[in-house]
């Protein structure tokens, strides 16, 4: 079965540090690939996107993700967080051919230390 | 911009009671999707529908049911709630089209005793 794994279960960070978060997929055909972050008290939204094309996605907040497909991976990064950027952040996947799918890493809470 | 909303943010039932979660967007989406969050699990589909009257089980459906009679409305109903279907609840819809973007809504904490 398909899968999505964030293998930081929860990440603390102090303010300007950089954020990388992993996030892998198993599935061996085409996929679209999702950041969503839950602010707290907040709902879902949408971080960004890869459907095609250049594989170094940008995102909303100075955020960004690389679609390695040798590796099934795409990892957000971002190169200074702030305290503002405490939530959870779940990366998603949706196989190209089932397309109304879409599978929910089981997310990453951040911490960022002022 | 997008609105979905959920008729309650917060929800206490009893075991066995039949309880309703609705669900509304105003964008004229096809597609609209039922989804619980538990810690650690990350979001789970419990039902979709691609077009009014028109579902699909997710990969946990057992316990639920659906309900799309109009196209900005999407029920998720739980027939005789049990302790586990403890969760919170959350709405999503988005375009038919190859968008493939949800867009969510608030979530009901639905808590059952």
């Amino acid at each position: 079965a398909q899968s999505v794994s964030q293998h930081n279960h929860h990440v603390i960070l102090s303010e300007a540090a950089s954020l990388e978060l992993g996030c892998n997929y198993s599935y061996g055909g085409t996929v679209n690939l999702f950041w969503y972050v839950q602010y707290p008290g907040q709902h879902l939204q949408l971080l960004l996107k890869y459907f095609s094309g250049d594989p170094l996605v940008k995102g909303i907040k100075g955020f960004e993700a690389e679609f390695i497909k040798s590796k099934f991976s795409f990892n957000l990064r971002k190169p200074s967080v702030q305290w503002s950027d405490t939530a959870e952040y779940f990366c998603a996947v949706t196989p190209t051919h089932s397309s109304y799918k879409l599978i929910f890493g089981s997310g990453t809470r951040l911490l960022v230390r002022p | 911009d997008v609105k979905v909303t959920q008729s309650s943010r917060y929800l206490v039932k009893r075991t066995g009671e039949k309880v309703f979660l609705e669900c509304v967007q105003d964008m004229d989406h096809e597609n609209m999707f039922w989804y619980r969050q538990d810690p650690g699990l990350g979001l789970r589909l419990i039902y979709f529908s691609y077009d009014v009257k028109m579902k699909e089980k997710g990969d946990i459906p057992e316990g639920y049911s659906v309900s799309r009679e109009k196209k900005e409305r999407f029920s998720l109903i739980l027939e005789s709630a049990s302790t586990n279907q403890t969760s919170m609840y959350l709405c999503a819809s988005r375009p038919g089209t190859p968008t493939y973007e949800q867009y969510f809504g608030p979530g009901t904490r639905l808590t059952v005793t």
